[in-house]
């Protein structure tokens, strides 16, 4: 079935960086851009930017610009968010979504990884 | 960006009764770009409505979405025990993205 599975929780230190992963499976990896969303504990929804995997190309939200960098392996189909200069507000769950629509990079987000929590404590 | 607002905060229903969800964005959203997540606690959101009142696959037809420019609704007809959760609204006509910040319907 269409899936999205991410990698596991982590705790870093301030200052550090924070790489997750997110596998697909089921469908057609490059035909679908990926975003990334957070959700800071009992808080709401905060969209950090999406990556195409046909190009590449990329779209982040200003408040990430400088510390958020989103690639993308078409061999593994596996998208990654890589987040640095953590500071402890970045403590949150951190989901990937697919965006419904083919070849598209607005749209809504039918898919959704299960979340990483990253923790980000001294 | 486009900030969306949720109304009411917090809603307490009972099941079979109808829930009405407010979402009203400060300029008006392109295309009616427009979409509703449920979310359970510890589970990802889950794409209920896109394009204002279009039903994502599997969705079942008690729950609609209408609106156009700045006002969305969602409307749940017969609330199941299950569809006690958070709801989200979500722009994607203007970037950025943005979320509304949720409405808890409770029992």
């Amino acid at each position: 079935q269409v899936q999205l599975v991410q990698s596991g929780g982590e705790v870093k230190k301030p200052g550090a960086s924070v790489k997750v992963s997110c596998k697909a499976s089921g469908y057609t990896f490059v035909s679908h851009v990926i975003s990334w969303v957070r959700q800071a504990p009992g808080q709401g929804l905060e969209w950090m930017g999406w990556i195409s995997n046909y190009n590449g190309n990329t779209n982040y939200a200003q408040k990430f610009q400088g510390r958020v960098t989103m690639t993308t392996d078409t061999s593994t189909s596996t998208a990654y968010m890589e987040l640095s200069s953590l500071r402890p507000d970045d403590t949150a769950v951190y989901f990937c979504a697919r965006i419904r629509q083919q070849w598209y990079s607005n749209g809504a987000f039918d898919i959704w990884g299960q979340g990483t929590m990253v923790t980000v404590s001294s | 960006e486009v900030v969306l607002t949720q109304s009411p905060g917090t809603l307490s229903l009972s099941p079979g009764e109808g829930a009405t969800l407010s979402c009203r964005a400060s300029q008006s959203v392109s295309s009616r770009y427009l979409a509703w997540y449920q979310q359970k606690r510890g589970q990802a959101p889950r794409l209920l409505i896109y394009d204002a009142s279009i039903r994502a696959t599997g969705i079942p037809d008690r729950f609609s979405g209408s609106g156009s420019g700045t006002d969305f609704t969602l409307t749940i007809s017969r609330l199941e025990p299950e569809d006690f959760a958070v709801y989200f609204c979500q722009q994607y006509g203007n970037s950025p993205n943005s979320f509304g910040q949720g409405t808890k319907l409770e029992i």
